[in-house]
């Protein structure tokens, strides 16, 4: 199985500034069709996951632009710029190009310094 | 708008058996996969099963082969997981999923319900 590793565990951000989580796969994520099958969640406290980006970089209808995904191969990020108090909670990778299973990151905890 | 209601949770003993129940409205259930993922407490997101539109495919998580069941009734709008010979390790918040078919968007869990709760203990 594909396994997907996230870093930072813990990452603390100021109000208004940027932040970044990295994501790594085991392996290639790309598809033989071409397409790269990796998705971002949050999960803020006390509630279900909610997908926001999907095949990388395609942000979920009702995101905000302030998120963005990137990335190729094995290594991906998900970048927040302007943090909001909102923004707090737990986000996964997700990759399902191996599937099944799918495969989720350990979680990276979003917290407001 | 997509709704997804878990329902069928609560505590068994190690051994038992319990069977959740999942009612999705707001899209066409028939066209869609289901998945459930299941959480253990304070910990992170775990892909339990999948099964596929008509239920003549059916994949699972190594850890539960040959205990857990993933099936639907499509008349119904629901999906199942029929769970059995439970462990401890098997205490979890159990959220079912919608699995799109392959078109902009394929190999992804694009809607979540808000999950039900299973505790596996004497």
């Amino acid at each position: 199985d594909v396994v997907m590793t996230q870093s930072p565990l813990s990452l603390p951000v100021t109000l208004g500034q940027s932040a970044s989580i990295s994501c790594r796969s085991s392996q290639s994520l790309v598809n033989r069709d071409g397409n790269t099958f990796l998705n971002w969640f949050q999960q803020r406290p006390g509630q279900s996951p909610r997908r926001l980006i999907y095949k990388v970089s395609k942000r979920d209808s009702g995101v905000p632009d302030r998120f963005s995904g990137s990335g190729s191969g094995t290594d991906f990020t998900l970048q927040i710029s302007r943090v909001e108090a909102e923004d707090v909670g737990v986000y996964y990778c997700m990759q399902g190009t191996h599937w099944p299973p799918y495969t989720f990151g350990q979680g990276t905890k979003l917290e407001i310094k | 708008d997509v709704q997804l209601v878990e329902s069928g949770g609560g505590l068994v003993q190690p051994g038992g058996s319990l069977r959740l129940s999942c009612g999705a409205s707001g899209f066409t259930f028939s066209s869609y996969w289901m998945s459930w993922v299941r959480q253990a407490p304070g910990k992170g997101l775990e892909w339990v099963a999948d099964i596929n539109q008509d239920g003549s495919k059916k994949y699972y998580v190594d850890s539960v082969k040959g205990r857990f069941t993933i099936s639907r009734d499509n008349a119904k709008n629901s999906v199942y997981l029929e769970m059995s010979s439970l462990r401890a390790e098997d205490t979890a918040i159990y959220y079912c999923a919608t699995d799109p078919p392959c078109g902009s968007d394929c190999y992804t869990l694009d809607f979540w319900g808000q999950g039900i709760l299973v505790t596996v203990s004497s």
